[in-house]
């Protein structure tokens, strides 16, 4: 399994308060994601990370920022949770443009995020 | 605009028969496909890919068919087991074009013993 870890796994928060969610890799992988599920909608990317301190947004990034200061972890900050926002959050990693032309991704185990 | 369909949400079939997930794309830039596995409460795991030279790729009791002139891929598991009971993801990329999946909205597969 790549090694992808999530914190925290599950969290509880209220409506306008900052969230952090956090994922580290120890694959050194240059490509980094952030996607959530919800019934329905499969998975849907919100962020993602193409090296230390570049990255863009996917299909729903209103509402979430990013930030990459290191190869190994990437953040996705709610600057102000809403209930829409309740979700399960995964982070996945890409060892695309490190000699491997296909973008196979690997997800980590997810955050359960609820805001009330 | 949904670029990768799973139109089927759900498939129950029975332990030791073939179970086959289907999913079409519209985007005709598409020239690599993956399926991903999903159990409760775990994240989606890397199952089998293909990439567009190949019409077929197998894995163990995994394989799946591309059909690039009916922008189809199927995945075929024979047999089912009762432990192949999770969301099917099938996802596709434009190697080269870009570095994103585009994800369908999965397909929960029961496998009844």
């Amino acid at each position: 399994d790549a090694g992808i870890t999530q914190s925290p796994r599950h969290k509880v928060t209220e409506t306008g308060t900052p969230v952090t969610l956090r994922c580290h890799q120890t694959e050194n992988h240059r490509y980094m994601y952030w996607y959530r599920q919800d019934p329905g909608h499969g998975l849907r990317l919100i962020h993602y990370s193409y090296g230390v301190k570049d990255t863009d947004k996917g299909e729903v990034s209103d509402g979430y920022s990013v930030s990459r200061s290191k190869t190994e972890d990437f953040l996705l900050t709610l600057e102000s949770a809403t209930s829409s926002q309740t979700s399960v959050y995964f982070c996945a990693i890409s060892a695309l443009g490190t000699g491997v032309s296909t973008d196979t991704q690997y997800f980590g185990p997810g955050t359960r995020l609820t805001v009330l | 605009d949904q670029q990768v369909k799973q139109n089927s949400p759900s498939l129950s079939v029975q332990e030791g028969r073939i179970s086959i997930l289907n999913c079409d794309y519209t985007n005709s830039m598409f020239d690599y496909f993956l399926w991903y596995k999903k159990y409760p409460a775990e994240g989606p795991t890397f199952l089998i890919s293909i990439s567009s030279i190949k019409d077929k790729n197998e894995d163990g009791r995994f394989t799946v068919f591309l059909n690039k002139s009916a922008k189809h891929l199927s995945l075929h598991i024979v047999p089912s087991q009762p432990g192949d009971s999770a969301v099917y993801f099938c996802a596709a990329n434009s190697q080269g074009g870009s570095e994103k999946l585009v994800f369908g909205k999965g397909t929960k597969l029961t496998v009844n013993p």
